[in-house]
């Protein structure tokens, strides 16, 4: 079965702080790992990555994928309070749908 | 620039009552359409999907039921709510090409008493 793991399940930390979320995958004929960030209301994406060892970047926001290892880190870096939300990680295996499996969620909190 | 809305925002609901959810996207044709249900702090679990009109594929046994009656609307209906239906709903859409990333719409919070 496919399965989708994140850790931790919730985070706090203080401004400045660098944080690192984790999700660990098993997934079938993988194609896509995505983070998305969802603060009130809808997920907002963030990366997809397909290929292992290419890191991708936006502003503090990095992300890299270990297909050997079947896992991607987020990194935050230089936490700001308006960085508080939950980070999903989701997964693309076969098929031709384009539906996503997703883990639990990591809910961060930066405090000021 | 595309766009996808849901209604209503918010919604509670006594056990045992009808529900229908409304999910429209604009600014694109053919999209693959999902639903999502979020509970309280936790992972998005995948409910059913739709690929074009008419065609629904159910992910999970439940007593929810989906519908796409047009290209870009996504019905999500049950005819008798449980308890267990509360939860934040989230309607998505992607490109019909397989490997792209899924937009969000605002979801609905339901609330069964």
């Amino acid at each position: 079965e496919d399965k989708v793991v994140q850790s931790p399940l919730s985070l706090v930390v203080h401004e400045g702080d660098t944080v690192t979320l984790n999700c660990s995958y098993e997934v079938t004929n993988f194609r896509s790992l995505l983070w998305y960030k969802q603060e009130k209301k809808a997920p907002t994406f963030l990366f997809m990555l397909t290929s292992s060892g290419i890191e991708k970047k936006s502003g503090r926001l990095s992300s890299i994928l270990d297909k050997k290892e079947l896992f991607s880190i987020l990194n935050i870096t230089a936490t700001q309070t308006g960085d508080s939300a939950i980070y999903l990680c989701a997964v693309r295996g076969s098929g031709n749908t384009g539906k996503l499996i997703f883990g639990q969620g990591t809910t961060l909190q930066v405090k000021p | 620039s595309q766009t996808i809305h849901q209604w209503p925002a918010t919604l509670v609901q006594p056990v045992g009552s009808p529900l229908s959810l409304e999910c429209t996207v604009e600014g694109t044709s053919n999209p693959n359409l999902y639903w999502y249900r979020q509970a309280a702090g936790r992972g998005l679990q995948l409910l059913f999907y739709s690929v074009g009109i008419g065609q629904i594929s159910s992910e999970v046994p439940q007593n929810l039921s989906a519908s796409r009656p047009q290209d870009r609307q996504f019905i999500l209906s049950s005819k008798k709510l449980l308890l267990s239906d509360s939860g934040f709903y989230l309607c998505a859409w992607s490109v019909l090409t397989v490997n792209n990333e899924q937009f969000f719409g605002p979801g609905t919070r339901l609330t069964v008493l």
